[in-house]
């Protein structure tokens, strides 16, 4: 079973431009959470979806987004990037986003931005 | 919404030593937690996972972590370390569908 996709690997970008990353879930799971990795601060929740729906929001600017197809795919999006911005965004999927279902990764995309 | 606390951000021990990495959380409500390690230049993976039942939950490579409900504390333990444990270890806590992670804790087994 394929895991977690994510595409692509590295991005290299300057400020105030876009990104889109994105990320194929493991076949049959329906929800996927973003991740921002920095090494001050570990972990941080971007948002989830589940079902196309966006249904967990974390504490970043409007300049983050994203969005999830029928297919479970999703993408998220930084507009208007900063230095700040420059990590590696993580995605994981789960089967239903339930209490009970563990996180899978993807290996992640880094982003830098000059 | 939940936090996530891990102390010692960088461990560094011998190989055969033994490994406790702590980790408390602050959430009022049932908690799901969780163990992920992050192998150097590999992705995260799950270690071990509490959902409920006995507090002491073995997971793959001889780790082990014990919930503590008074003390909001989920520790990761390990008797004796490989070289191949150098790693990034992180825990999650996860409450009302939304997973919070700490900072993590960065071991080196020098060998």
């Amino acid at each position: 079973k394929a895991g977690v996709t994510q595409t692509p690997r590295y991005l290299i970008k300057t400020r105030g431009q876009q990104v889109t990353l994105s990320c194929s879930p493991i076949s049959g799971h329906r929800s996927v959470s973003w991740y921002q990795q920095t090494p001050g601060q570990g972990l941080q929740f971007l948002f989830e979806y589940f079902s196309e729906t966006q249904r967990n929001k974390g504490n970043f600017p409007g300049r983050f987004s994203g969005r999830q197809f029928s297919n479970s795919r999703s993408e998220m999006n930084v507009s208007t990037l900063e230095l700040g911005d420059s990590a590696l965004y993580l995605c994981a999927s789960h089967r239903d986003g339930g209490n009970n279902s563990p996180l899978h990764f993807g290996n992640g995309t880094r982003l830098t931005v000059t | 919404a939940q936090s996530v606390s891990q102390h010692n951000h960088h461990v560094i021990l011998s190989e055969a030593a033994s490994l406790e990495l702590g980790c408390n959380y602050s959430y009022g409500g049932t908690v799901n937690l969780f163990w992920y390690v992050q192998y150097p230049g590999q992705h995260l993976q799950l270690l071990l996972k509490y959902f409920s039942g006995d507090p002491l939950v073995k997971g793959i490579k001889g780790f082990e972590a014990e919930f503590i409900k008074s003390k909001f504390s989920f520790n990761l333990r390990k008797p004796s370390v490989q070289w191949s444990d150098t790693a990034e270890y992180f825990c999650a806590v996860k409450g009302n569908n939304r997973l919070a992670f700490g900072k993590g804790n960065q071991v080196v087994v020098i060998p």
